[in-house]
């Protein structure tokens, strides 16, 4: 069974702060893997990663992934107190494209 | 970017009766669109993929007669909660997927809070 898992499930951090979130993955048909934001309301897209170890960055953002050890990174630097949310961790599979995803990582930056 | 419109974003329905969510995508034609539902402190589990013109695919343990789902065209896809019980209060969240486009992030609707009662 296709299954994305994401540690840790819960973080709590001060601003300033370095955090690095995992996503480890086992997929059938992988196609690529996608690391979303979610506070309130629906997930907001942050990275596509398709290739291994190829950097993405946007802003203090950054993810990475490694498809020989089929895990994924997201490193998010310098947190603030708008960082705190849920960061989920989705595969795309090759077949139909449907995404699976982890459980969430729960951050909270501290004032 | 690409925008996916859900509606309603909030809705609370009586036990019994069905409720209807529109899922609409704004400025591109989606042959594909998923549904997800998700409860407190979770994560997004796929119910079924939406075809255009074709009927949906259902993930396991998902009852296809009650979550009955209809993607009539290239913008549209609704699902339909049927016979709705307290059980089935969640947030239930769709996403689109552009036609004929590869390798894209999917983008996803606001959601909608289903508070049976």
């Amino acid at each position: 069974e296709d299954k994305v898992v994401q540690s840790p499930l819960s973080l709590v951090v001060h601003e300033g702060d370095t955090v690095t979130l995992n996503c480890s993955y086992e997929v059938t048909n992988f196609r690529s893997l996608l690391w979303y934001k979610q506070e309130k309301k629906a997930p907001t897209f942050l990275f596509m990663l398709t290739s291994s170890g190829i950097e993405k960055k946007s802003g203090r953002l950054s993810s990475i992934l490694d498809k020989k050890e089929l895990f994924s990174i997201l490193n998010i630097t310098a947190t603030q107190t708008g960082d705190s949310a849920v960061y989920l961790c989705a595969v795309r599979d090759n077949q139909g494209g449907k995404l699976i995803f982890g459980q969430g990582t729960e951050l909270s930056v501290k004032p | 970017g690409a925008v996916v419109s859900q509606h309603p974003s909030r809705v609370i329905c009586k036990s019994g009766t069905s409720v209807k969510i529109e899922c609409r995508s704004l400025d591109f034609q989606a042959t594909t669109m998923f549904w997800y539902r998700q409860f407190p402190k979770q994560s997004l589990m796929l119910m079924a993929t939406s075809n255009e013109g074709s009927k949906a695919t259902y993930e396991q343990g998902v009852e296809k007669d009650k979550f009955l789902i209809n993607h009539a065209s290239l913008t549209l896809s609704t699902l339909t909660v049927t016979s709705a019980h307290p059980e089935d209060s969640s947030f239930y969240i769709c996403s689109a997927r552009e036609q004929g486009v590869r390798l894209t992030e999917a983008f996803f609707g606001q959601g909608t809070r289903l508070t049976v009662v």
